[in-house]
């Protein structure tokens, strides 16, 4: 069963950078899609962005201008860095696992099938 | 972008009872590309269905997904304690503009 574990600072400062890093165990990174999604507190659940296993990202639009999200296959994990942020970037950031397998036997990006437990990052100075 | 209506937004029900959440999409889903996920406090989001009625791997069968178009559906019988958390439908039908629903809370009454 593959697991995935996020890591980073919990306390980033306002304007500075996020950077977290996800790193997944029990399976190769070189297959399936992996994804950021975050949870401010108290609220709903948003999509920031995925990477394939060959590189290809996209991004919610909204988040676009300042996420960027890469892939370390020697190490297995992959990582998210948001720019500029605001209090309004405070959440609880989770990694996941996403793909399936259509008719025709091709990967596709959809649903999520394993998380990690939430790394909490709070944007203040 | 595709909005997700979940209702209702809180559902006060007793173990032993049967639940209905509803999903209602903004525009219809092709291929019933709708999930669900089940969070209880201080955890990770947990899928439970995919492709609307598909069951993930440890999914007990009291939890059923139905649904086509813009109207999905899951259905808990009998509630177990462990059953009562918030819950969230995703679509993923306008890939990659993923959007999730803003959840129903199932507690007890």
């Amino acid at each position: 069963q593959v697991q995935l574990q996020e890591s980073g600072p919990g306390l980033v400062k306002p304007s500075e950078t996020l950077s977290l890093s996800c790193n997944v165990s029990g399976g190769s990174i070189s297959n399936f899609y992996w994804s950021w999604i975050r949870q401010p507190p108290g609220k709903g659940l948003e999509w920031i962005g995925y990477i394939s296993y060959n590189g290809i990202t996209n991004y919610t639009p909204s988040l676009k201008s300042r996420v960027t999200i890469s892939v370390d296959t020697s190490k297995n994990r992959f990582s998210l860095k948001l720019t500029s942020v605001t209090p309004a970037d405070t959440a609880v950031y989770y990694c996941a696992r996403e793909g399936y397998y259509d008719s025709r036997g091709y990967l596709r990006p959809g649903y999520f099938d394993q998380w990690g437990q939430g790394t909490l990052v709070t944007v203040s100075s | 972008e595709i909005v997700l209506t979940q209702s209702p937004g809180t559902l006060s029900l007793s173990p032993g009872e049967g639940a209905t959440l509803s999903c209602r999409a903004s525009q219809s889903l092709s291929d019933r590309f709708l999930a669900w996920y089940q969070q209880r406090p201080g955890q990770a989001p947990r899928l439970l269905i995919y492709g609307a009625s598909s069951r993930s791997a440890g999914t007990p069968d009291r939890f059923s997904g139905s649904g086509s178009g813009t109207e999905f559906t899951l259905n808990i019988s009998r509630l177990e304690p462990e059953d009562f958390a918030v819950y969230y439908c995703q679509q993923y039908g306008d890939s990659p503009l993923y959007t999730f629903g803003q959840g129903t809370k199932l507690e007890v009454k």
